[in-house]
């Protein structure tokens, strides 16, 4: 079955740093890797998704994500933090061989950006 | 922007009550799901619906969960008699398809509190 791992219940950063979410997975087949993010009381918002061939894939607010199919990764970035960016992270997986066309997210990751 | 809309944003219940959430997908979408999330915490798959029937449904599941689309517009949950384990918040999401890097799109999610 598929599985993601968000090894980090936290991150913090300054504002005007670069900024890393770190994400592991575990899939049968083919991965297929989504960051989501989520403010306080609201739903979750897609922030990119993982396209078969680009390993640095562009989405929205300035985030990118890099995949890593040896290291089984997809870690969100961020060349410059904003304070505005502090949210809970999700990263999610879909597996193309055992597709019951769900979503499994990780755990999440808190990040903080201090001014 | 199209969105996933639920209602009502907060419900409060009675153990073994019958709770019905409402969700209206985005209107050209085909796969309806229902997630919750305790505490902030881990988003966990319910079940995923498409052509009037469930696709997929996790052990969380049991027989006192249904899903119905009682309309062209509407996709409920009900929760036949609430526990106190129950309260969480409840995210409706679709997709437009059944394609593997389809993302979900969330609703804002409705709050249930069971005393």
């Amino acid at each position: 079955a598929q599985s993601v791992a968000q090894p980090e219940d936290q991150v913090n950063v300054a504002e005007g740093n670069p900024l890393t979410v770190k994400c592991t997975y575990s899939v049968s087949g083919n991965p297929y890797l989504f960051w989501y993010v989520q403010y306080p009381n609201r739903g979750l918002q897609f922030l990119l998704k993982y396209i078969t061939g680009d390993n640095l894939v562009k989405g929205s607010y300035g985030f990118e994500a890099e995949f890593n199919k040896s290291q089984t990764s997809f870690h969100l970035k961020k060349p410059s933090a904003l304070v505005s960016d502090s949210a809970l992270y999700f990263c999610a997986v879909r597996d193309d061989v055992e597709y019951g066309n769900k979503l499994v997210f990780g755990a999440g990751t808190i990040l903080r950006v201090k001014s | 922007e199209p969105e996933v809309t639920q209602t009502p944003s907060h419900q409060v219940t009675q153990m073994g009550q019958e709770v019905i959430l409402r969700c209206v997908p985005i209107s050209n979408h085909l796969y309806f799901y229902w997630y919750r999330q305790i505490l902030g915490q881990k988003v966990e798959f319910l079940v995923s619906f498409y052509n009037n029937e469930i696709s997929e449904k996790s052990e969380i599941f049991d027989d006192q969960f249904s899903v119905e689309r009682p309309d062209g517009s509407n996709f409920t949950l009900k929760i036949r008699s609430t526990k106190l384990e129950d309260s969480a918040m409840y995210f409706c999401a679709s997709s437009p398809d059944r394609a593997p890097n389809s993302p979900l799109h969330f609703g804002n999610g409705t709050r249930l509190t069971v005393t």
